[in-house]
């Protein structure tokens, strides 16, 4: 079946440093992919997505972009700021059957003044 | 707004009672969904409805139950066979088409 596989966090930054997060997966066909991330004691706010191979999602700052040949989708900002500091959940829908998201089991980010 | 309401947010219950989560959408959608999250995993699909009077399970359903009366609401009941119910549970819908899940801010239940 579809899954996720995320990198282990707690990822510690200083402020400002480049951050990457990375994601790969599998799946069969052609998933659309997305980044999500849920700030404490709150629900998951989609980040940004991509619905096809070479595809680049962006917003705030983050992107990332659809790799089929590697079967990837890394998140990436050139400049943390604390305010990030946030659960990213990269997560994947399947383009048949019961098209709801599977998740990646998140990575915590910590950015430090 | 449009948006997910989730009640309640916070929830205790004695071992053997089973208890109801609340689920309602203002955003026309038609498929709505349960997760649930444990410290430091990701989400888990509970169930899931495409269509009011339908739903099916996910990949974690045992002890637990749904309903789908009404396209805006989707209540999820955990049940005393649920062997290990403290969790945060988050509600999420969706359009069909996008795929893009619009998520509730989430239910945290704690057994005593």
């Amino acid at each position: 079946g579809d899954s996720v596989t995320q990198m282990e966090g707690p990822v510690t930054l200083s402020e400002e440093a480049f951050l990457t997060i990375n994601c790969t997966y599998t799946a069969t066909g052609y998933p659309s992919l997305f980044w999500y991330v849920q700030y404490p004691g709150e629900g998951l706010q989609l980040l940004l997505k991509a619905t096809k191979a070479d595809d680049k999602g962006s917003n705030k700052g983050f992107e990332a972009t659809y790799r089929k040949e590697t079967t990837s989708f890394h998140l990436e900002k050139g400049s943390v700021q604390v305010s990030d500091s946030a659960v990213y959940f990269c997560a994947l829908r399947g383009d048949t059957g019961r098209r709801a998201l599977t998740f990646g089991s998140g990575t915590r980010l910590q950015v430090q003044p | 707004d449009g948006g997910i309401t989730q009640s309640p947010k916070y929830l205790f219950r004695k071992e053997g009672q089973n208890v109801t989560l609340s689920c309602e959408q203002n955003l026309n959608h038609d498929a709505m969904y349960w997760y649930r999250q444990d410290p430091g995993q990701g989400l888990r699909l509970i169930y899931y409805s495409q269509i009011v009077n339908d739903f099916q399970k996910g990949d974690i359903a045992e002890g637990y139950s749904v309903s789908r009366e009404k396209k805006e609401s989707f209540p999820l009941t955990v049940t005393s066979a649920q062997k290990n119910p403290t969790a945060f549970y988050l509600c999420a819908s969706t359009e069909l088409v996008t795929g893009e899940l619009f998520f509730g801010e989430g239910s945290r239940l704690t057994v005593l």
